[in-house]
């Protein structure tokens, strides 16, 4: 079964901490994605990543960046945390293009005070 | 970028009955796919259909496509009170991106 895990289920930082969500994938996916989803607004994407060192940006990039050193590895960054960037943030990744299956890490929980 | 439209938005039934969420969009796709995400944790993938099918099944859910009114339905039959869940259909293009509807709140009652 694919596995994507999601180093930290719950996280309380203060407002203006740099924040890093990490995501690790278990088969060889090419594709990376960061959602965060709020009530209401469903899962709205932030960034995705096609390759090692490629990205690009979703719907809401804004105050967020990532990293993609490794294949198996896609870090969101948050630069500069504010309280409206507190919600769930999902990590999922995909073999090839959007005609694939996206398999979904837990999610992690991020409130910032 | 376009996202699909789950309807209805809260559905409640008795376990046993049959649900049916709809979800429609605008512009033209590769393939529909439905999620399945059980209260605070991540989405869990349940099926695809390409946009040349009508119809697909697997267990008890069934996928219909009609891609000239731009719009799918997902029918879980004889259902438990463990579908209890939001049911989210997702838009595929030609890209890497898979475009999320806002979701389906289906709780089944025993």
């Amino acid at each position: 079964d694919v596995k994507v895990t999601q180093s930290s289920r719950y996280l309380v930082k203060r407002t203006g901490e740099k924040v890093f969500l990490e995501c690790v994938q278990d088969m060889d996916h090419e594709n990376m994605f960061w959602y965060r989803q709020d009530p209401g607004l469903g899962l709205r994407l932030i960034y995705f990543s096609y390759d090692v060192k490629m990205k690009e940006k979703g719907d809401i990039p804004e105050g967020y960046s990532v990293s993609r050193e490794k294949k198996e590895r896609f870090s969101l960054i948050l630069e500069s945390a504010s309280t409206n960037q507190t919600s769930m943030y999902l990590c999922a990744s995909s073999l090839g293009a959007g005609r694939n299956t996206i398999y979904f890490g837990e999610g992690s929980w991020l409130t910032v005070v | 970028s376009q996202q699909g439209e789950e309807d209805p938005q809260a559905l409640s039934i008795q376990e046993g009955e049959n649900a049916t969420m709809n979800c429609s969009y605008k512009t033209s796709i590769n393939n529909l796919q439905w999620y399945r995400q059980n209260s605070g944790r991540g989405l869990v993938h349940l099926i695809l259909i390409r946009s040349n099918e009508r119809e697909k099944h697997s267990g008890r859910l069934r996928v219909t496509l009609d891609t000239s009114k731009k719009s799918s339905s997902l029918l879980i039959t004889a259902s438990r009170a463990a579908d209890t869940a939001s049911y989210f259909c997702a838009l595929g293009g030609s890209n890497y991106k898979l475009t999320f509807g806002k979701g389906t709140l289906l709780t089944v009652n025993p």
